[in-house]
């Protein structure tokens, strides 16, 4: 069974435009949510990351928006540029301070075209 | 600098051999994860240590053995019996309260 869900296989924008990446989850214990962003051949790097505590968190072009209600949150890039392309995985993680196992989606291909 | 390095970047061995890869953070961090990434695949937990001399089997740990008599090292084995040993593989590490980093990974063909 599938607890984090990232439905679209892959997303194709213009430079500049607004890349809206989306994931659900099913395991109402994650209280820690993170995206991370991958290039082929090499490890994922962190990109930015929400407590359920919070609704939204912005880190220059990039914001991440959480609905708890809906178990659902996306990852805004704000412009997009042809740098973004890649995978990008959504991941959750349980709260109580066991931040030691995160569940992985199975990543959206993001490509941005100039 | 710090970082996590694995070794080697490519890894080629003959079907029923064991094979060990290499992972080693020099960031301090407790906790240290096994991953594992198949086309089309999230990634997928093996292992994982919270500290040292303790680590316990993740979703997909069939197959594979792991040792962590070192803060710094968390090496895995790939055995005879896991059946599909073909994949990428990525080792993490953290602190308790904090992301997660990646190293850049070891990708393994079993001919």
């Amino acid at each position: 069974d599938q607890q984090v869900k990232q439905n679209s296989p892959s997303l194709s924008v213009q430079e500049g435009r607004i890349s809206i990446l989306n994931c659900d989850y099913t395991n109402s214990m994650f209280d820690y949510f993170l995206w991370y962003k991958k290039y082929p051949a090499e490890g994922p790097t962190f990109l930015i990351s929400i407590s359920s505590i919070k609704d939204k968190n912005e880190d220059g072009r990039f914001t991440v928006f959480l609905n708890k209600s809906a178990k659902h949150l996306s990852l805004h890039i704000v412009p997009s540029q042809p740098g973004d392309s890649a995978v990008y995985f959504c991941a959750a993680s349980p709260g109580g301070g066991s931040n030691y196992k995160l569940t992985f989606g199975k990543g959206t291909l993001l490509t941005v075209n100039p | 600098d710090g970082g996590i390095t694995q070794s080697p970047k490519y890894l080629f061995r003959k079907e029923g051999q064991n094979v060990t890869l290499s992972c080693e953070q020099n960031l301090n961090h407790d906790a240290m994860y096994w991953y594992r990434q198949d086309p089309g695949q999230g990634l997928r937990l093996i292992y994982y240590s919270q500290i040292v001399n303790d680590f316990q089997k993740g979703d997909i740990a069939e197959g594979y053995s792991v040792s962590r008599e070192k803060k710094e090292s968390f090496p895995l084995t790939v055995t005879s019996a896991q059946k599909n040993p073909t994949a990428f593989y990525l080792c993490a590490s953290s602190t308790r309260q904090d992301q997660q980093f990646f190293g850049p990974g070891t990708r393994l063909t079993v001919l």
